[in-house]
């Protein structure tokens, strides 16, 4: 059974870059798309972007500027810097697996990521 | 940018029907936005119930059921359950935008 599991500070100051790491156990990250999406507090779910295994990536246009993701074949693992962090970046992040146009049928248990000073 | 429109709450009496829906601010919606749905409990990771428009995942209930209404997409619970009262998200594909989800359903279940 796929897991995926997101490691990363809990804490970032303001101005500064949040990064996060999903580890990807019981199968490979070859072939499939990768994704974070994120949801703060008692609102709802945002798309950040998505990598393929080769690299590709595609962010969401409103983040686009902020945003770069990752992918490390070897480690099985992927990764998002998220810089120039505010307090509207606090939000638990999630990290799923995308089977192309169909749907994110793997996630992660999400991790609270919280911008303050 | 486009906005992915959902109805904020719905309440459903157990064993009733009801009709949760997914529209675009602007234009029409079809199968080509690739729409899904995502049922959430608090404190959970979002699961899929439909994908595709209409197609079950593995594993969920057939009381689930996706379609296109009209200039919508739309998720069903037929014979609603106490464990359905959840939130239900959609989300839509929009090509070089990506996905774009919506605001979410407050499903209750009383």
């Amino acid at each position: 059974q796929m897991q995926l599991q997101e490691s990363g500070p809990g804490l970032v100051k303001p101005s500064e870059t949040l990064s996060l790491i999903c580890n990807v156990s019981g199968g490979s990250i070859t072939g499939y798309y990768w994704t974070w999406i994120r949801q703060p507090a008692g609102k709802g779910l945002e798309w950040i972007g998505r990598i393929y295994d080769n690299g590709v990536t595609m962010y969401n246009p409103s983040l686009n500027s902020r945003v770069t993701m990752s992918v490390d074949t070897s480690k099985n693992h992927f990764s998002l810097r998220l810089n120039s962090v505010t307090a509207a970046d606090t939000a638990v992040y999630y990290c799923a697996r995308e089977r192309w146009l169909e749907e994110f049928d793997y996630w992660g248990q999400g991790t609270l990521v919280t911008v303050s000073s | 940018q486009t906005v992915v429109t959902q109805e904020p709450s719905f309440s459903v009496s157990p064993g009733g029907t009801v009709t949760l829906t997914c529209g675009l601010s602007s234009g029409s919606l079809s199968t080509t936005y690739y729409p899904s749905w995502y049922q959430q409990t608090p404190g959970q990771a979002p699961r899929t119930l439909i994908y595709n428009t209409k197609i079950r995942s593995s594993g969920v209930p057939d009381r689930f059921s996706g379609s296109i209404v009209g200039n919508k997409a739309a998720l069903t619970i037929t014979g609603a359950q106490a464990e359905d009262e959840s939130d239900y998200y959609c989300v839509l594909y929009m090509g070089s935008g990506g996905w774009v989800f919506g605001g979410g359903t407050k499903v209750t279940v009383l």
